[in-house]
């Protein structure tokens, strides 16, 4: 199975502040990952698939990069509602795995 | 608009057995491969299994393997998870999920239920 790393498993930035996810694939996934935002609460949302496609009606301060065993989701303008839980999810292979998660808050 | 309502949770002891169901509405079912999905009071997202549109193709985490069953009826739009042998360590919240914003495309989980608690505790 393809395992999913994702860094920092925490992370407090500023209202403001461009904020970095990173997720690493065990092996090789070409653009297969999904980014998913799941709020305290809440149902995870999708936010970007294909690497970095940003689903529809996500804002464009978020984005995706990346493609083979390396990827990052960026938050362009850190905004008070972004604070939730990120996940990674590989669909490259079943199980579709899913990283350990990053939760973000503000300072 | 698409729905997806989870039920049959609940509390069970240890070795015990589950069935959960997925009712879907506002699509059409058969087209789309479906998916559980779980995740353990304060943990991560666990995949758990999917299966194709008619389903004649299945997969399970390893996890699960042996013990945890999905299939499908799409003339009831409704999705299903067997579960026996349940394990302390299976209490989550189960949710049903739709893969791809359309049929055709592989996209990820754009519409997710609101979950059903399974909890396994003697």
């Amino acid at each position: 199975d393809i395992q999913m790393t994702q860094s920092p498993s925490s992370l407090s930035a500023s209202v403001g502040d461009r904020v970095t996810v990173t997720c690493r694939a065990s092996q090789g996934i070409d653009n297969y990952l999904a980014w998913y935002q799941q709020r305290p609460g809440r149902v995870p949302k999708l936010l970007i698939f294909a690497a970095s496609t940003l689903q529809s009606g996500v804002p464009s301060r978020f984005s995706g990069s990346g493609s083979g065993t390396l990827f990052t989701l960026t938050i362009s303008t850190l905004q008070p509602e972004d604070v939730a839980t990120y996940y990674c999810q590989n669909y490259k292979s079943a199980p579709y795995t899913f990283g350990q998660g990053t939760k973000l808050e503000i300072k | 608009e698409v729905q997806l309502v989870e039920s049959g949770g609940g509390l069970v002891q240890p070795g015990g057995s589950l069935r959960l169901s997925c009712a879907a509405s506002g699509f059409t079912f058969s087209n789309y491969w479906m998916s559980w999905v779980r995740q353990a009071p304060g943990k991560g997202l666990d995949w758990v299994a999917n299966i194709k549109q008619d389903g004649s193709e299945k997969y399970h985490v390893d996890s699960v393997k042996g013990r945890f069953t999905i299939s499908r009826d799409n003339a009831k739009n409704s999705l299903y998870l067997q579960m026996n042998s349940l394990r302390v360590e299976d209490t989550a919240v189960y949710y049903c999920a739709r893969w791809g914003r359309e049929y055709y495309d592989s996209s990820g989980y754009p519409y997710w239920g609101q979950g059903t608690l399974v909890t396994v505790s003697s």
